[in-house]
């Protein structure tokens, strides 16, 4: 049972554009939530994260939106360029800070 | 060294071996992950060493798997009698402590690939 699910496997934007990734979650008892961010033959990366006391978390072109009545959350990527391309993994961590990953989405930037 | 790093890169295996995959996680840090990822799967949790607290093994999917860690520093990762199922990329990341301090963000290795034939 896939508690953390990113039922996009991927999506393709314009260069400039806005990316817009989802996630949805199945336990109520997450309470932080991260982004990371991963390249063909590279070990993920963290983006950012958000805890579950916040709705909105931004780090420069990335934001990070939490619904908790939703059980959703968001990546937005405003303006998306070439290097964003790559799979990006959304987590979540239970009380006992095991991480739970999704899925996974394939974002790719097109020209 | 600056990163996590995993060895080796890739290996191939034959149906029924014993492999061991290594994790050398960045200096100081407490915590350490092991996590593998199947073609077309997300990432999947296998073992969590925080510290010197009994680790977390309940990700693991059968008694073929061990991971110790030793000096709490550097860890291995033991596949017995390895399956078929068992080829995929294995993830070590490790962080400072828990990850929900903005400060202590979890890093990953750049994983070993293993291939059972």
């Amino acid at each position: 049972d896939q508690q953390v699910k990113q039922n996009s496997p991927s999506l393709s934007v314009q260069e400039g554009r806005i990316s817009i990734l989802n996630c949805d979650y199945t336990n109520s008892m997450f309470d932080y939530f991260l982004w990371y961010k991963k390249y063909p033959a590279e070990g993920p990366t963290f983006l950012i994260s958000i805890s579950s006391i916040k709705d909105k978390n931004e780090d420069g072109r990335f934001t990070v939106f939490l619904n908790k009545s939703a059980k959703h959350l968001s990546l937005h990527i405003v303006p998306s360029q070439p290097g964003d391309s790559a799979v990006y993994f959304c987590a979540a961590i239970y009380r006992d800070d095991k991480i739970i990953f999704g899925k996974g989405t394939r974002l790719h930037i097109l020209p | 060294g600056a990163g996590v790093s995993q060895s080796p890169s890739n290996k191939v295996t034959e149906k029924g071996k014993d492999v061991e995959l290594r994790c050398d996680p960045i200096s100081g840090h407490t915590a350490l992950y092991w996590y593998r990822q199947s073609l077309g799967q997300g990432l999947e949790f296998l073992i969590y060493f925080q510290g010197n607290s009994a680790p977390d093994k309940s990700g693991l999917p059968s008694d073929r798997f061990s991971a110790e860690r030793t000096g709490g520093s550097v860890s291995t990762l033991t596949i017995q009698r390895t399956q078929q199922e068992d080829s995929a990329v294995y993830l070590c990341a490790s962080s400072g402590g828990q990850v929900r301090r903005s400060t202590d963000t979890q890093y990953f290795g750049p994983g070993t690939r293993l291939t059972v034939l």
